[in-house]
């Protein structure tokens, strides 16, 4: 049973470029979040979404930043004219979403270097 | 929204020894804390987490207790082992709703040899 995959796993974008990270999630699962880690940081939550939906989107910056989960397909996060300051790894989680047993399981991460 | 504070920011620790990183949150309708194993350049990595509806549970050498009257909540490692050195990360969040984990800010964890 593969975990949650992402791709790539490192991408080099120069500023004003747009980075496009994939997200698969755990098969059965049909909850997806996106978290950022900024270097020496914690996690802080960016998005959450079901299939063609987002449910929760308080996290995410407004501008320049999207999501989607459509209803074939891996979730994508979009960044469009990247800066400097969003290089940070990214990482989604998955998860069943069925109420009292929930749980989150983090893919590998995409780490983002913006030159 | 919520806030989850964690402590203490690192934690060195003789092989053998116990070690315990404590947790608490602000929002009551918080119902769920897992706790995550950052290694470097890896993905968190879950290793133990508990609901609102126990106090205490344990798996091995992990446990976490938890104080909803307090908002807090703590994990304990017994007998550590130089692999145990990682950062540990707290979470609280509802399992209904609004889902999203809100982390603390982390533990660094060194096991000595």
């Amino acid at each position: 049973n593969a975990g949650v995959m992402q791709n790539p796993r490192h991408l080099v974008r120069r500023r004003g470029q747009e980075a496009r990270l994939r997200c698969s999630p755990m098969k059965g699962h049909s909850h997806v979040y996106w978290y950022r880690q900024l270097p020496e940081e914690g996690l802080k939550f960016m998005v959450y979404l079901q299939k063609e939906n987002i449910i929760d989107e308080s996290g995410m910056p407004k501008e320049r930043f999207s999501a989607e989960f459509p209803k074939e397909g891996p979730s994508i996060l979009r960044i469009q004219q990247v800066v400097r300051g969003d290089s940070a790894a990214y990482f989604c989680a998955s998860s069943t979403g069925l109420a009292g047993t929930d749980t989150q399981y983090f893919g590998p991460g995409t780490r983002l270097t913006v030159l | 929204g919520e806030n989850v504070e964690q402590h203490p920011s690192t934690l060195s620790v003789q092989e053998g020894d116990s070690a315990v990183i404590k947790c608490t949150y602000s929002d009551s309708a918080s119902n769920y804390f897992p706790w995550y194993k950052q290694e470097l350049g890896k993905r968190p990595q879950l290793i133990i987490d508990i609901r609102s509806n126990v106090g205490e549970k344990k798996d091995q050498r992990i446990a976490v207790t938890l104080n909803k009257t307090a908002k807090h909540f703590s994990l304990h490692i017994t007998e550590t082992q130089p692999e145990d050195s990682a950062v540990y990360f707290c979470a609280a969040s509802t399992d209904t709703g609004r889902r999203a984990l809100t982390f603390g800010s982390g533990t660094r964890l060194q096991v000595q040899p």
